[in-house]
């Protein structure tokens, strides 16, 4: 399996852009998470889903930020417009059982 | 709120050494709790996951237990080697993920 897959892994865009950011989870996974770490608030968790329904969006900053999980193999988080705090790495995880869960290699976001 | 902290924020050994992390947690009605090892620009790697109903688990060189009751795990290394040069993390979950901050392991050859 080649594990949890996220693109990009590098983002520069400026601010206002609308940001797209992409996960696959592990086949067979039924749960996927999003976080973002900074140096200042380390890991957090923004939002998770279960069968692909959103289950706890209470960590999503802002209105600026969406997620979606149309099918079991692809998530998207969405940042519109981008400010320079996005500045971050995402990393998605999955999770066989809702607990242990698998990450992904992050998306470095540089929002100028 | 659960808040996780992990003690010490850094550390520096020389290789060989056996050595311990420490984490602790305000909530102790957790579902599990979960180390993982992050390598600089990297994603995070699990290392050991152990559930509420557990003591420890083993892998390798690698040892963690569990106290519910006080709050606390440990990661223990054993025979360090300068390949375990990583931050690592420890994260509790009561339906909802909590990290800690990381400890950042060096090990000098």
């Amino acid at each position: 399996d080649a594990g949890v897959i996220q693109s990009p892994r590098h983002e520069v865009t400026e601010m206002g852009q609308e940001v797209t950011l992409r996960c696959k989870p592990i086949s067979g996974h039924n749960s996927l998470f999003w976080y973002r770490q900074t140096m200042m608030r380390g890991l957090e968790l923004l939002i998770y889903f279960n069968n692909n329904v959103p289950i706890d969006d209470s960590g999503m900053p802002e209105d600026r930020f969406s997620a979606k999980m149309p099918n079991a193999s692809f998530s998207t988080l969405k940042i519109q417009p981008s400010e320079p705090r996005d500045s971050a790495v995402y990393f998605c995880a999955s999770s066989p059982t809702g607990r242990e869960q698998y990450f992904g290699p992050g998306t470095r976001l540089t929002v100028t | 709120k659960q808040e996780v902290t992990q003690i010490p924020a850094a550390l520096s050994v020389p290789e060989g050494e056996n050595l311990v992390l420490n984490c602790s947690f305000t909530d102790s009605a957790i579902y599990n709790l979960q180390w993982f090892r992050q390598d600089p620009g990297k994603g995070l790697t699990s290392l050991l996951l152990i559930q509420s109903s557990q003591r420890e688990q083993t892998s390798g060189r690698l040892n963690a237990s569990l106290d519910k009751s006080s709050g606390r795990s440990t990661l223990y290394i054993a025979a360090s080697q300068p390949g375990d040069s990583a931050t690592y993390l420890c994260a509790v979950d009561n339906n909802d993920m909590r990290f800690g901050a990381g400890t950042r392991l060096t090990v000098k050859p």
